[in-house]
């Protein structure tokens, strides 16, 4: 167990819909990383977080949006969903003496029918 | 850019053979590397790490060594058991941007037989 927490395990919605996923990081971690896997595209960085404020951004659709609270725990939003969009997501947090080391959580397995 | 390179799976060994996966890396500054072990059904492990040349990070009977010289970081096992079948994922962070996120390679899944 990292100490990541993730919620839902699954979800399953229809094309169009729009859904929000989220994280919580290990217990003083401040930075909060989104990750997709899938078949097609393998890991791939999405975003960063530090303390409420955006760090860094990957390959993030324009649909998807993310935010990290004064709590800092995080939510992913992704809207307009497509077909495509089915993946695995990923959160990671890390710690401010060592941002480079980064701790996963179980992941969030999106379904678009 | 940066980029991952693994070895192509799936690799199917038995039980106490050696193990390697191949890695190599493409980056734009002086990363750290890593390598992730994902367990069925699971989300991503830290398995080890090295952050500069010729380290050698090793946990749990595996290894793997930074080498400069030929970008690459090839994780190694001397007897693996039915319990190492996961996919491993080799992954490296780009300490020149300041950004850390990972980038990560596609993956080989290890099945060992008994």
């Amino acid at each position: 167990d990292s100490g990541v927490t993730q919620t839902p395990k699954h979800l399953i919605t229809a094309t169009g819909q729009r859904v929000t996923l989220r994280c919580s990081p290990r217990s003083g971690d401040l930075s909060v990383y989104w990750y997709q896997q899938s078949l097609d595209q393998g890991l791939q960085f999405l975003i960063h977080y530090y303390n409420g404020e955006e760090r860094a951004k990957g390959n993030i659709l324009e649909r998807f949006s993310a935010q990290q609270f004064p709590d800092l725990h995080s939510e992913l939003n992704l809207s307009s969903l497509e077909l495509g969009d089915s993946a695995l997501y990923f959160c990671a947090s890390s710690e401010w003496g060592d941002q480079e080391t980064q701790y996963f959580g179980p992941g969030t397995r999106l379904l678009v029918l | 850019g940066n980029s991952v390179t693994q070895m192509e799976g799936p690799v199917t060994l038995s039980e106490e053979a050696f193990l390697t996966i191949n890695c190599t890396y493409t980056a734009t500054g002086y990363p750290s590397l890593f390598w992730y072990v994902q367990y069925p059904g699971e989300g991503l492990q830290l398995l080890l790490k090295a952050t500069k040349a010729d380290d050698k990070g090793s946990n749990k009977g595996f290894e793997a060594t930074y080498r400069k010289e030929t970008t690459s970081f090839h994780l190694e096992k001397g007897s693996v058991q039915v319990s190492d079948s996961a996919v491993y994922f080799c992954a490296l962070s780009d300490r020149e941007t300041g950004a850390n996120n990972l980038f990560f390679g596609t993956g080989t899944r290890l099945t060992v037989i008994p």
